[in-house]
């Protein structure tokens, strides 16, 4: 069946790099989505890349996409404390109507 | 900011109740999705609604029920409420036939739904 698998946990300091990880399962899903979620807060899209895209950049985001291996990246360049946040993973169901969500890969960035 | 809207942003319920939860979309979209997110988890899909109709559905029983206005707005039902459906809904809106083509989903803040 579809599954999104992310790591759970992520810490960094405030300058570095970031990068998070995520696999899924669909080989067929036309679009891959990582969203944000700040504490007690709903879902915000960072960006979304098409299946045909191997990367996207835009400005400190970088998305890259191993449609072999079925592995989906996000890199935030100059990471910053704003940023800590749960991130998501997501890929579209089969029939095309829903998103289907790793468990999030908690930021943490320390000063 | 999105744009989409959800009410109540918090409530309390016992066992056994009902509860409404109510989203208004993004202007001109036509399509609403709802979201059950458990402490911990990821979303996962309830349902989703285009041109009120129910166009897809998650593993969810049911006693989840929805409905879609004319208008594009969204009501999310839960009868016979357990302690399990203590959750954050969220509300999700597409520019989309129905599907998610256009590859942009856009959340609301979302309802967050203790039952005691």
């Amino acid at each position: 069946g579809e599954d999104v698998e992310q790591s759970l946990f992520l810490s960094v300091r405030e300058g570095d790099s970031s990068v998070i990880n995520c696999t899924y399962t669909d080989s067929s899903s036309t679009y891959l989505y990582w969203y944000k979620q700040e504490p007690g807060a709903g879902l915000q899209l960072l960006t979304y890349i098409f299946s045909n895209m191997d990367m996207k950049q835009d400005q400190r985001l970088t998305v890259l996409l191993n449609k072999k291996d079925k592995h989906l990246s996000l890199r935030i360049a100059d990471t910053q404390t704003g940023d800590s946040a749960i991130y998501f993973c997501a890929e579209i169901n089969q029939a095309g109507t829903a998103l289907i969500f790793g468990k999030g890969t908690t930021l943490s960035v320390s000063s | 900011e999105t744009g989409v809207t959800q009410s109540p942003t918090h409530l309390i319920k016992t066992r056994g109740q009902q509860v409404t939860l109510r989203c208004s979309s993004q202007s001109g979209h036509n399509t609403v999705s709802w979201y059950q997110q458990a402490l911990g988890q990821g979303p996962q899909f309830i349902f989703q609604y285009y041109r009120e109709e129910e166009n897809g559905r998650g593993n969810f029983p049911p006693r989840f029920s929805g409905l879609q206005f004319p208008n594009y707005s969204s009501e999310l039902n839960v009868n016979a409420l357990e302690l399990d459906d203590s959750a954050l809904y969220l509300c999700a809106s597409s520019l989309a036939s129905g599907g998610l083509s256009t590859g942009e989903l856009f959340f609301g803040e979302g309802s967050r739904l203790t039952v005691l």
